[in-house]
C-alpha cells in the first residue's frame, strides 16, 4: 500500500483538462512544499514533470501545472494531447527518519 | 545532458546478493545527491536509498524497511554509483532506477533501469 493516495485512473478527451489528486498527511504532503509529479510511459523510465508543488523543469509544457491545498496535491493537464496518455506518480518529501520521499500508487491517464 | 546507465541486474535466489552499478555522464557524482528508486512489476515507485554529495559528507539514508540489507556507495574516480543488496527476498524483485536529485527532494534524471528478479 502506497503512502500517498491517488485515483487509479483518470481520463479526458483531447483538448480537455484533467486533474489528478494526491492525498497524504501533515507529515508529508501537508507539511512541506516538496511535492513532485512524474510521467511514465509504458516500458520507459519516469520523467519529472513538476517539482516543489508548482515548478516545471525546462522542457515540460506549460499545459502541466501543480497545486496543493492542505494534505492534497493536484496535477492538472490542460489541453490534453494523445501523448499525455501515461501513468502519473506523485511524490513528497517525508522527512529523513524512515523515508526521504514517499510516492503515490500512480494514476493511469487515458486520452479518449 | 545527464545520462545515467544502470547495470548489474539479473536473476538471483532468495538469500543471495547482488551489486548494481550506475555510470553517469554529464554530471559529477561527487557533487550531487544520488538515489536509487525501485518499481516492482506492475506497481508504483518506491524510494530505496540516498547518498549525499562528497562536500556534504557523503552521508547515506535508507528506506526503513530495507535498512540493514542495502549499502549505497559511490566511486568518484569512476563517476559510478552502487547499490549492494544482501539477503534478497522475492519482494525485492523490481526494476531499480538510478536517479539524480534536484533541489526540493525530487528526481530530475533517471536511468533506464536494471531488472532484479529474486526467485526461490
Amino acid at each position: 500500500q502506497s503512502a500517498l493516495t491517488q485515483p487509479p485512473s483518470a481520463s479526458g478527451s483531447p483538448g480537455q483538462s484533467v486533474t489528478i489528486s494526491c492525498t497524504g498527511t501533515s507529515s508529508d504532503v501537508g507539511g512541506y512544499n516538496f511535492v513532485s509529479w512524474y510521467q511514465q510511459h509504458p516500458g520507459r523510465a519516469p520523467k519529472l514533470m513538476i517539482y516543489d508543488v508548482t515548478k516545471r523543469p525546462s522542457g515540460v509544457p506549460d499545459r502541466f501545472s501543480g497545486s496543493k491545498s492542505g494534505n492534497t496535491a493536484s496535477l492538472t493537464v490542460s489541453g490534453l494531447q494523445a501523448e499525455d496518455e501515461a501513468d502519473y506518480y506523485c511524490g513528497s518529501y517525508a522527512g529523513t527518519n524512515n523515508f526521504d520521499v514517499v510516492f503515490g500508487g500512480g494514476t493511469r491517464l487515458t486520452v479518449l | 545532458e545527464v545520462q545515467l546507465v544502470e547495470s548489474g541486474g539479473g536473476l538471483v535466489k532468495t538469500g543471495g546478493s547482488l551489486r548494481l552499478s550506475c555510470v553517469g555522464s554529464g554530471v559529477t557524482f561527487r557533487d550531487t545527491w544520488m538515489s536509487w528508486v525501485r518499481q516492482a512489476p506492475g506497481k508504483g515507485l518506491e524510494w530505496v536509498a540516498r547518498i549525499n554529495s562528497r562536500p556534504e559528507g557523503g552521508t547515506t539514508n535508507y528506506a526503513a524497511p530495507l535498512e540493514g540489507r542495502l549499502t549505497i556507495s559511490r566511486d568518484d574516480s569512476k563517476n559510478t554509483l552502487y547499490l549492494q543488496m544482501d539477503s534478497l527476498k522475492t519482494e525485492d524483485t523490481a526494476i531499480y532506477y538510478c536517479t539524480k536529485y534536484r533541489s526540493g527532494w525530487s528526481f530530475e534524471s533517471w536511468g533506464q533501469g536494471t531488472l532484479v528478479t529474486v526467485s526461490s
